[in-house]
């Protein structure tokens, strides 16, 4: 069965901090992972893909198949990074996006 | 380019009314989804369709109903609205990474 655990609810850091936004997952085949990103009262937004393994507005995620984690990094937080982060799953040759339950991050001044 | 548009914004229903969210895109996208997004419950699959013609259920189907009427739209239903589906619904689009809509805030008192 797919599924993705993000453990953390709420993660508070002050600005110019490291960030990292963990994510496990449970699937039997090759993956696909994301992150997306939503800011307050605004639709999700595409952050970044595994397979693109590009760094956006500084964050970067590595998918790590032995321990089944794609968890996301920025090495010094920026108050505008703060927002909800949900990791997502969907299984190659499939067509079924799952989500976490997402992490909300807090970056203060 | 639209992206993604979904009708209404804010809905107030009492129990048992019925009611269609409606969704459509205009990026040629073969697959398509609804998700409601609860708090603390991250967003969970309702329906999704892979390409027109064909739909699956997610996660939390029951009480739901779904058309994909043609490649740009895919309808959401609910038969006889209960209080337990007050939640913010989002339809997205994908061809390689999901595209989301603005979210409809439902209310049902």
């Amino acid at each position: 069965a797919q599924r993705v655990t993000q453990p953390e609810k709420l993660l508070s850091v002050f600005k110019g901090a490291p960030v990292e936004l963990k994510c496990n997952y449970s699937y039997s085949g090759s993956p696909e992972l994301f992150w997306y990103v939503q800011y307050s009262r605004q639709r999700l937004q595409l952050l970044l893909r595994h397979i693109s393994r590009e760094s956006i507005k500084g964050f970067t995620a590595d998918l790590n198949k032995g321990e089944t984690s794609f968890h996301l990094k920025k090495p010094f937080a920026q108050e505008e990074d703060s927002a909800m982060y949900y990791c997502a799953l969907s299984g190659l040759g499939t067509d079924k996006l799952i989500f976490g339950t997402g992490t909300r991050l807090q970056v203060f001044p | 380019n639209a992206g993604v548009t979904q009708t209404p914004k804010f809905q107030v229903l009492k129990t048992g009314q019925s009611m269609t969210l409606q969704c459509a895109q205009d990026m040629n996208h073969n697959s398509m989804y609804w998700y409601r997004q609860d708090p603390g419950m991250g967003l969970r699959l309702i329906y999704y369709s892979a390409s027109e013609g064909t739909t699956d259920k997610g996660e939390v189907p029951n009480g739901y109903n779904v058309s994909r009427l043609n490649k740009r739209e895919f309808s959401l239903r609910l038969e006889s609205a209960a209080p337990s589906q007050t939640s913010v619904y989002f339809c997205a689009s994908s061809e390689v990474a999901a595209i989301f809509g603005p979210g409809t805030r439902l209310t049902v008192l």
